[in-house]
């Protein structure tokens, strides 16, 4: 089985921070991804990334960055958290073309 | 822009009611279209996707190119159907997938 871990399932910050989010995933998958999941507003794109040190942005990249220095593991950075970034985080891997594999995801409430 | 469109927030119904969930498509060429599902407490995770044409827990959904759409049907809905469930659609070529905003389906006995 596919196995997506997300550091952490609650994370409480306050506005300034910088935050780390971390993914891991043990299935060699070259693609990796990061969503925001809010109500009403289903699923969005942040980042994502192909390959090691590549990454492209998502539909909503502004205030975030990302980083992918080893293959299994693809890092969200909140530079300075905004209450506005108060969300559920969800990480995703895919081999190619297929299914997206999402890891558990994590709650962070901005303060 | 693409845009996936579920126009539901939320769905109720009996269990053994038909259900429909409707989600419509915006890209104008051959897209691979996905319904996921996220059970409560469980982690998203794909239920189906139209280019494997199988039934998975007795849904199904076709994608129909006319219409732009790829609704999510099963005949007889069950308590355990009920969830968040996810249209996404990938372009061909993009490794990337455009969610819908969701449709909460809740199955009352």
């Amino acid at each position: 089985d596919v196995k997506v871990t997300q550091s952490s399932r609650y994370l409480v910050k306050r506005t300034g921070e910088k935050v780390f989010l971390e993914c891991v995933q043990d299935m060699d998958h070259e693609n990796m991804f990061w969503y925001r999941q809010d109500p009403g507003l289903g699923l969005r794109l942040i980042y994502f990334s192909y390959d090691v040190k590549m990454k492209e942005k998502g539909d909503i990249p502004e205030g975030y960055s990302v980083s992918r220095e080893k293959k299994e593991r693809f890092s969200l950075i909140l530079e300075s958290a905004s209450t506005n970034q108060t969300s559920m985080y969800l990480c995703a891997s895919s081999l190619s073309y297929n299914e997206q594999f999402f890891g558990p995801g994590t709650r962070l409430t901005v303060l | 822009a693409q845009r996936v469109t579920q126009p539901e927030k939320l769905l109720s119904v009996f269990k053994g009611a038909p259900v429909e969930l409707k989600c419509n498509y915006s890209y104008s060429g051959s897209p691979e279209l996905f319904w996921y599902v996220q059970y409560s407490r469980q982690r998203l995770q794909l239920l189906l996707r139209h280019i494997s044409r199988e039934s998975i827990k007795g849904f199904t959904a076709d994608l129909n190119k006319g219409e732009t759409s790829f609704h999510l049907k099963k005949p007889f809905a069950q308590e355990e159907d009920s969830a968040m469930y996810y249209c996404a659609q990938r372009n061909t070529g993009f490794q990337k997938l455009v969610f819908g905003t969701g449709t909460r389906l809740l199955v009352s006995p």
